[in-house]
Order: structure tokens, then C-alpha cells, then sequence
């Protein structure tokens, strides 16, 4: 089973809808983040989250909230989709070693459409 | 001017060959970098971390120059898996926020 999961994997919704996505992982990791990837933009950071009380906005947090309903879950949520928030989003995890050089692991991603 | 900036080619270059892909980052305050792999619409993986006094993986060999700025991947007798998009990430300490490039697309061609 994969250590990091997106649910859902592909989802096409409407200008205006609520939607979720969720992240799951079975790493023990206390950090996880958000990401969406752009053609020609790259990946940027959406949230991050150090532990369940911990929420941080990344890069470009504006049009979007998320929860971290326990250690292993972390949801992204757009309230009110709109087409420029199509891209693919990517969930991450990292482990609070205190290393400089910890891994960040990715879960599959999630392709989002926005009508 | 984007916080790491990576040539985003594409490389098409033969089985065998080898390849070397640049990336440079504009904070001087980063702390770590990193080469990441992403395949087509798959996840990105870490390649390997990159360090001061240089790393080598089998074939592949990172290297940083802090004082220019400069990250560089260099991949020997490439093989067709070698195929992918590679990013070039730096990272604050604790690595809270890595900021990714936009990748560099290599393909080896049989």
C-alpha cells in the first residue's frame, strides 16, 4: 500500500462548487504540506502543517483553506472553485528529524478541473 | 525573477551519453538543495540531496557552489529509464518550504 494517499484522483467540478481533497499517510510523518503544480510555474506551496494545531499559509494560500484532522490526515479545500485553480495538486509529507536534509514524500496527486 | 530557475529543455540525448542539467537560486539564505524526479503525471521522488563538498550516487554526481549560486546534476552512461523530468529544489533549514524549479525534460533516445 502506498505510504501517501489523494483522494480523489481526478475530479471535474464547476465554477463555484465547494470541493475537498484528502490526504492521507501511514509514514508517522508530522509534517505535511499542499503543493499545485502549473505547467511553466512549477510546484508551489499552498499550506503546510507541523503537527494537528500547527496550520501555516505557503506561497499562494489565498482561495483556499485546510484541516488537519489528525496527525495522519490533511485536507485541502477551494470553498468556491474557479478555473484558474485547475492544475494538479500534490500532497507531501517530512519527517521532524531536525535534519537539514529531510525527505519530503508526495502522494500520487490529485488532476483538478475547474469548468 | 524566479527563486530557482532550471533550463527547462527538453534534452534529447542518446543511450549512453552523458548529461549534465544547471540550476541556479536566488536566496542566499537557502540551506539545502536537492535533485528531485518526476515522471509524467506521476509524483516527484528525491533523487538525491545535494552537498557542499559534492555527492555521488552510481551514476549520477551533484555538486553546489554556494558562492555563485549554482546547483548542477550530472548523469553518466545514461540509460532509457533515465527519461524523466528533473527538478531542482532549494530549502530553508528544516526544510518547512522548498521551493522547486520549474524542472529540466530530458529524454534518452534508444
Amino acid at each position: 500500500d502506498a505510504d501517501v494517499t489523494q483522494t480523489p484522483r481526478n475530479r471535474i467540478t464547476k465554477t463555484g462548487k465547494r470541493i475537498m481533497l484528502e490526504c492521507s499517510q501511514t509514514k508517522g510523518h508530522d509534517r505535511m504540506y499542499w503543493y499545485r503544480q502549473d505547467p511553466g510555474l512549477g510546484l508551489r506551496l499552498i499550506y503546510y502543517s507541523f503537527d494537528v494545531k500547527d496550520i501555516n499559509k505557503g506561497e499562494i494560500s489565498d482561495g483556499y483553506s485546510v484541516s488537519r484532522q489528525a496527525q495522519a490526515k490533511f485536507s485541502l479545500s477551494l470553498e468556491s472553485a474557479i478555473p484558474n485553480q485547475t492544475a494538479l495538486y500534490f500532497c507531501a509529507t517530512s519527517d521532524v528529524s531536525g535534519r537539514a536534509h529531510n525527505e519530503q514524500f508526495f502522494g500520487p496527486g490529485t488532476r483538478l478541473t475547474v469548468l | 525573477r524566479k527563486e530557482v530557475e532550471q533550463d527547462p529543455g527538453p534534452f534529447n540525448v542518446p543511450e549512453g551519453a552523458t548529461v549534465a542539467f544547471n540550476c541556479t537560486y536566488s536566496n542566499s539564505a537557502s540551506q539545502s538543495f536537492f535533485w528531485y524526479r518526476q515522471d509524467c503525471r506521476k509524483e516527484p521522488k528525491l533523487l538525491m540531496s545535494v552537498y557542499s563538498s559534492g555527492n555521488e550516487d552510481g551514476r549520477f554526481t551533484a555538486q553546489l557552489n554556494r558562492a555563485s549560486q549554482y546547483i548542477s546534476l550530472l548523469i553518466r552512461d545514461s540509460k532509457l529509464s533515465d527519461s524523466a523530468t528533473y527538478l531542482c529544489v532549494a530549502g530553508n533549514f528544516g526544510n518547512e518550504k522548498l521551493t522547486f524549479g520549474t524542472g529540466t525534460r530530458l529524454t534518452i533516445i534508444p
